[in-house]
């Protein structure tokens, strides 16, 4: 039972151009969230987060948006860089309770130059 | 500031071998865990540790265990290795549980 869940594998973009991620939840008691960027051969790197007393959070290319009643957060980046290229992934602080992973599988993005 | 080290990079095991996955923080992060990726998907949590002494399970605990003995060392222990254990191992820390997690660079471990 997955709580997290990025329904896209890859996107694919062009330089200069908006690349928005998608990410549905189901369990409304989360209220943060977070995106990890993760290059090859690297671990996840924190990107940017979201408290669900916000419906938005800005951090210079990247922005997040959070719908409460949809479940729902995207994030935006523009404008998109080949430096970008990576798999991004959503996730949700770990609940104790269940002991359950809180990472979507992650979206692959390619920003072609 | 070394962050979050994970040792070794790279293993192969044959099927039926133990080995120990270092994990070492240098943050004085109270929380800690162990996840696992395999090819296409999320990450799975493995063990997680709430402190030292401290240790819980996550979602596919099944063939691993663990122990924190001290603030900054997390081992991750594989007994019998199995084909199904062959992912790509992260070990993270956290100050507290809702805030962001720090990653090690990963083990690539093979069972063969």
């Amino acid at each position: 039972d997955q709580q997290v869940k990025q329904n896209s594998p890859s996107l694919s973009v062009q330089e200069g151009r908006i690349s928005i991620l998608n990410c549905d939840y189901t369990n409304s008691m989360f209220d943060y969230f977070l995106w990890y960027k993760k290059y090859p051969a690297e671990g996840p790197t924190f990107l940017i987060s979201i408290s669900s007393i916000k419906d938005k959070n800005e951090d210079g290319r990247f922005t997040v948006f959070l719908n409460k009643s949809a479940k729902h957060l995207s994030l935006h980046i523009v404008p998109s860089q080949p430096g970008d290229s990576a798999v991004y992934f959503c996730a949700a602080p770990l609940n104790t309770n269940a002991g359950k992973s809180t990472f979507g599988d992650g979206t692959t993005l390619t920003v072609k130059p | 500031n070394a962050g979050v080290t994970q040792t070794p990079k790279f293993r192969i095991l044959k099927i039926g071998q133990s080995m120990t996955l270092q994990c070492t923080q240098d943050m004085n992060h109270n929380y800690m865990y162990w996840y696992r990726q395999d090819p296409g998907m999320g990450l799975k949590l493995i063990y997680y540790s709430v402190g030292a002494g401290i240790t819980d399970k996550g979602e596919v605990p099944n063939g691993y265990n663990v122990s924190r003995s001290t603030t900054e060392d997390f081992p991750l222990r594989l007994e019998l290795a199995a084909p199904s254990q062959t992912s790509v191992y992260f070990c993270a820390s956290s100050p507290f549980l809702s805030e962001k997690l720090f990653f090690g660079s990963g083990t690539q471990l093979s069972v063969l």
